[in-house]
């Protein structure tokens, strides 16, 4: 079966500096892997994904995750927060593209000013 | 294109009563998934549909819950009779299976509080 561990509950962090946030799976074959943001009160919005291909993946909002078979992490980064980057943050496998997903606990972000 | 919608966006009622969450997936995709997210179980899946069919209900809690599909652009979550542990936030996403690089797409959920 598939899990997702996200090791850290909360973090806080001061507006400018740069964050990290950590993803391990549990998973038999190639993961299809997710990262999600969820904003107080609202849906999840996808930030960036990785199928295959080069293991640093790109995507919004200045975000980018790196892919590390060997340690089965997709760490979630960003070089220089925003106030706005306050939000939780779900990591995710599925078992292929468009399947169900499993998600991790969340961590949570709080940005100092 | 409108995204994924949800209906209500916020649900109060009894205990006992039914209730009923409706879905509008986007245009075009052929999977829909119902999530629930709690402070406790966080994000988990409920049922999915694949081409309006249900493929995997392992997650319904319950047979107070149950999920029709009657068509592609419709979906409902129906929880009868409804207890105060339903209390959550009810997500619907889509998808376009089949393709490299589809993704879920959510909406902004339901909450729903039973008292």
């Amino acid at each position: 079966a598939q899990s997702v561990t996200q090791p850290d509950i909360h973090i806080t962090v001061s507006e400018g500096a740069s964050l990290e946030l950590r993803c391990n799976y549990s998973y038999g074959a190639t993961p299809y892997l997710f990262w999600y943001v969820q904003s107080p009160g609202q849906g999840l919005q996808l930030l960036l994904k990785y199928f295959s291909g080069d293991t640093l993946v790109q995507g919004i909002k200045g975000f980018e995750a790196e892919f590390k078979r060997s340690q089965s992490s997709f760490n979630l980064r960003k070089p220089s927060v925003h106030w706005s980057d306050a939000a939780e943050y779900f990591c995710a496998v599925g078992a292929a593209a468009g399947n169900k997903l499993t998600f991790g606990g969340g961590t949570r972000v709080l940005v100092k000013p | 294109d409108a995204g994924v919608i949800q209906s209500p966006r916020h649900e109060v009622t009894e205990m006992g009563q039914e209730v009923t969450l409706r879905c509008k997936p986007i245009s075009g995709h052929n999977s829909l998934f119902w999530y629930r997210q709690t402070m406790m179980r966080g994000l988990e899946l409920l049922i999915y549909f694949n081409n309006n069919v249900p493929i995997d209900d392992s997650g319904m809690p319950e047979d107070r819950f149950s999920a029709k599909m009657p068509n592609a652009s419709f979906s409902t979550l129906k929880i009868q009779p409804s207890e105060p542990r339903d209390s959550a936030v009810y997500f619907c996403a889509s998808s376009l299976v089949g393709r490299a690089t589809d993704t879920q797409y959510f909406g902004p959920g339901t909450r729903l509080t039973v008292l």
